[in-house]
């Protein structure tokens, strides 16, 4: 079983549509990060949270520690947030992450 | 903005042979990665370098792994005798502060085709 848990796999939407991505992870952990990989395989770091909800323009992350549950919402879709979102989470006492496999996004016009 | 570059962006080599992954981190930044993702599976941790040292390595990071940082500004991934299931992407990061406190910055990659 994997560690880190993404859903739904891959996700087509229609633009300005309001997007969801979860994940669910079965370890400790001391924080959790939203990343976006782009098409030409670029890793960009969205959000690092350890509780709550952060909010950046139109993305919006969320997590709840004691449900082990994080999700990712992007408000008002649009064609150049087409990539794939990773959650990645930071175990106790150690400097690694583990990955989740990703959601792709294609948001179409 | 500072950002992380790595070179080359695409490198091709023959089983055996060692190569060289170069990566140089943003300047202020204290704590550096190298991961991996081969194509069409999810990203993976090799190792992390703090303080002039290893600080975790992955049970990927084997024997035919080294890092080093022989200048204070290049951080370089070396695979002594490549296989062909070390073709992967190969990204670098960096972050001012540990895994726990603070983002990591990530580098554009270097696709590492074995032969």
């Amino acid at each position: 079983k994997n560690e880190v848990e993404q859903s739904p796999q891959n996700l087509t939407a229609q633009e300005g549509e309001f997007i969801t991505i979860n994940c669910s992870y079965s370890v400790g952990i001391s924080a959790l990060h939203w990343l976006q990989q782009h098409p030409g395989g670029g890793i960009v770091s969205l959000f690092m949270l350890s509780s709550g909800k952060k909010k950046h323009g139109r993305l919006i992350a969320t997590i709840n520690i004691q449900e082990k549950h994080s999700s990712l919402h992007i408000t008002a879709s649009h064609p150049r947030d087409s990539a794939v979102y990773i959650c990645a989470v930071s175990p106790p006492y150690t400097d690694k992450l583990i990955f989740g496999t990703g959601t792709r996004l294609q948001v179409f016009p | 903005e500072p950002e992380v570059t790595q070179t080359p962006s695409h490198q091709v080599t023959q089983m055996g042979q060692e190569v060289i992954l170069r990566c140089v981190p943003i300047s202020n930044h204290l704590y550096f990665y190298w991961y991996r993702q081969i194509l069409g599976q999810k990203v993976e941790f090799l190792v992390s370098f703090y303080n002039n040292e290893i600080s975790e390595k992955s049970e990927i990071f084997d024997d035919q792994f080294s890092v080093e940082r022989p200048d204070g500004s290049n951080f370089t991934l070396k695979i002594r005798s490549t296989k062909l299931e070390d073709s992967a992407m190969y990204f670098c990061a960096s972050s001012v502060e540990s895994a726990l406190q603070g983002g990591q910055f990530f580098g554009p990659g270097t696709r590492l085709t074995v032969l």
